[in-house]
């Protein structure tokens, strides 16, 4: 059964730093795996998208890394910013469609 | 890009009201859609996938008597949360896949407050 896990659970830095955000899956057979960016009580924002075949992605100050063979995924955001405030999930494509989420990373960043 | 509209965004009932949230692909077709549950501090939780033109297929542990789904067109799927009761209480939230897209496309998702 897959399981997909996000560490830290919560993250608070200054403005300015770089963010590192963590997703371990114990099941390397997936179809991709994506970055979410969820705000309060509203819903999600795709950031990227991993393909199984890809060891990373970058979109401006967001780069994502996949190792697929230890099941491991890296969300990296440069030069963080206030607004960069929010809950990021993972998610892994295990069929079509069908995605299995982290429990999130909750990420303030205070001026 | 792609636009999936969800509402209400949020709903209170009565404890054995029924509750329907509905969610349409605005600019294009989903033969698929999925909807998802989350508890306060949990994972997003997949309950079942919706066909369009037939029956829904429900995750082990979610009772499809319960959380009726109709996929009635390629545009909308509607979830409806029969005889809700307190512990129904949850964040639901629906994605769509356009077809040949690799990306899933989320509504913003319904808060459902049953007292």
């Amino acid at each position: 059964k897959q399981e997909v896990t996000q560490i830290p659970a919560a993250l608070s830095v200054p403005e300015g730093e770089n963010l590192v955000l963590n997703c371990s899956f114990t099941d390397s057979a997936i179809y991709n795996l994506q970055w979410f960016r969820q705000d309060p009580g509203k819903g999600l924002t795709s950031l990227l998208l991993i393909q199984s075949s890809q060891r990373e992605q970058t979109s401006g100050r967001l780069n994502a890394s996949l190792d697929k063979s230890s099941g491991r995924s890296t969300l990296y955001i440069a030069a963080s910013q206030p607004g960069d405030s929010a809950t990021y999930l993972c998610a892994v494509n295990r069929s079509w469609g069908k995605l299995q989420f982290g429990a999130g990373t909750q990420v303030v960043v205070t001026p | 890009g792609a636009v999936v509209s969800q509402h209400p965004s949020w709903v209170i009932c009565k404890s054995g009201t029924s509750v329907k949230i509905e969610c349409r692909s605005l600019d294009f077709q989903a033969t698929t859609m999925f909807w998802y549950r989350q508890f306060p501090k949990q994972s997003l939780m997949l309950m079942a996938t919706s066909n369009e033109g037939s029956k829904a297929t429900y995750e082990q542990g979610v009772e499809k008597d319960k959380f009726l789904i109709n996929h009635a067109s390629l545009t909308l799927s509607t979830l409806t949360v029969t005889s809700a009761h307190p512990e129904d209480s949850s964040f639901y939230i629906c994605s769509a896949q356009d077809s040949g897209a690799e990306k899933l496309f989320f509504g913003s998702g319904t808060q459902l407050s049953v007292l």
